[in-house]
């Protein structure tokens, strides 16, 4: 089945560590993005990616890092320069920008 | 850049009730419209899109949108609510041509009494 799959579910993480968000997707498209979630504010673009090797960023970027070496892979890290990482991470992609887009199941991210 | 806005961030209605769900969206030039529907820790699934094609867009599990260019608006309805409709509902807004620029709402939160 084509689809985009997230990786972990729930995710725990220490102060001061980064950790590396998995984002893997089937469907052959061009735009990948991940965002991020908090209650009562829907969703803020973290980065997007339109093409392999090159992405740009979104409105809330800092302490956070991507690569896109593969059409099919858009790894988000949290790096421990975000001040506050808890949420919920939701990662997707689209046939080209700006068209629907397929999200993921998303991973919850909790720092202990 | 465009946007959009979700009138109330909770509706509360009955079983068999008529679902309606606010958004009125601004952009300079002609959008596209989407409305997503979140279930509790998971990711959104798509209902229902406008393209500039009909003004009226059916989607899945019964839902309706209707284009409203006068007033701004997509509005989210269905006839008859069910128990399974509720769930968090986001609209969006996007525009071709400005890299990549996908605007969501902040949510509804629907709840459905029985």
């Amino acid at each position: 089945d084509g689809g985009i799959t997230q990786s972990p579910k729930y995710l725990f993480r220490k102060e001061g560590q980064n950790v590396t968000l998995s984002c893997e997707q089937n469907l052959n498209h061009d735009a990948m993005y991940w965002y991020r979630q908090d209650p009562g504010q829907g969703l803020r673009l973290i980065y997007y990616s339109q093409i392999v090797n090159d992405f740009q960023k979104g409105d809330i970027a800092e302490g956070y890092s991507v690569s896109r070496e593969k059409k099919e892979s858009f790894p988000l890290t949290v790096t421990s320069a975000q001040k506050n990482p808890t949420a919920f991470y939701l990662c997707a992609s689209s046939r080209q920008a700006n068209t629907e887009a397929f999200f993921g199941q998303g991973t919850r991210l909790t720092v202990v | 850049a465009q946007s959009v806005t979700q009138l109330g961030s909770h509706v509360s209605v009955s079983e068999g009730a008529l679902v309606l769900l606010r958004c009125n969206y601004s952009s300079s030039v002609p959008p596209y419209l989407f409305w997503y529907v979140q279930y509790p820790n998971q990711g959104l699934q798509l209902l229902l899109k406008y393209t500039s094609a009909a003004t009226l867009v059916k989607g899945i599990n019964g839902f309706e949108a209707e284009f409203k260019k006068s007033e701004t608006s997509f509005h989210l309805t269905k006839p008859s609510a069910h128990m399974s409709d509720a769930a968090e509902y986001f609209c969006a807004v996007s525009v071709l041509f400005n890299n990549n620029d996908m605007r969501f709402g902040a949510g509804t939160r629907l709840t459905v009494k029985p």
